[in-house]
């Protein structure tokens, strides 16, 4: 059974480093073709790609964004972080971090429940 | 950036109707187009990869259809579980950016 879990700061402050990470069971980052991503949803509006690192450590990211996204792995702990430099309260959203299967098509088959991340002095 | 832009943006419908809901590439992405279901406060759930491949566990009411840059999902007989929003996601090309979403509501 697949799991994924994001955890982090509910609050951060403007210009502040959000830092977050995904927690998952039940699969392997070290199994050729996995990924996992990361998606975020301001409130009430669409969803927006962000982020995507894979078994091999091929990262790719968002155009808009890229210079603000650093996306790691820690193969051993299962765990991915993303990290949001400078932030903005636009950047008010909830995050989530979701499986991806390259060879599958790079759709995302399981999903953590989200994190709301809220950018407020 | 591919931009995916879907038809219509809310759609209301009673139960039984048939629904069908439009995504369009701006560019071709052959069969590389997803769709999701998502309910308030939920995640998304992939209903369909590769344009038309329904996942396991998902009604065979929904179903996807198209290629190219004009693709389809169809709600053939629409359940009170259905009221969600649906979102189109091109996967060929990065960033895979996602449609703005259509929101199915009870007529």
């Amino acid at each position: 059974q697949i799991t994924l879990k994001e955890s982090g700061p509910t609050l951060v402050k403007p210009a502040q480093t959000l830092t977050l990470t995904c927690t998952f069971s039940g699969f392997s980052l070290s199994t050729t073709g996995v990924g996992v991503g990361w998606i975020r949803q301001p409130p009430g509006k669409a969803l927006e790609w962000l982020a995507v690192i894979y078994w091999d450590g091929d990262d790719r990211y968002n155009s808009f964004l890229a210079s603000r996204l650093t996306i790691t792995k820690d193969t051993s702990k299962n765990q991915v972080v993303l990290s949001v430099a400078n932030m903005d309260p636009v950047d008010t959203a909830t995050y989530f971090c979701a499986h991806t299967h390259y060879p599958s098509g790079n759709s995302f088959d399981y999903w953590g429940q989200g994190a709301l991340v809220t950018v407020s002095s | 950036d591919i931009q995916m832009t879907q038809s219509p943006s809310s759609v209301s419908a009673s139960v039984g109707d048939r629904v069908t809901i439009a995504c369009r590439a701006s560019q071709g992405i052959s069969s590389w187009l997803a769709w999701y279901q998502q309910k308030p406060g939920k995640a998304p759930r992939l209903l369909i990869s590769s344009a038309s491949s329904l996942q396991s566990g998902v009604p065979s009411r929904f179903s996807g259809s198209g290629s190219g840059t004009d693709f389809a999902l169809t709600i053939s007989s629409l359940q009170p579980e259905d009221f969600a929003t649906y979102y189109c996601q091109q996967t060929h090309t990065f960033p895979p950016t996602f449609g703005q979403g259509t929101n199915v509501e009870l007529k």
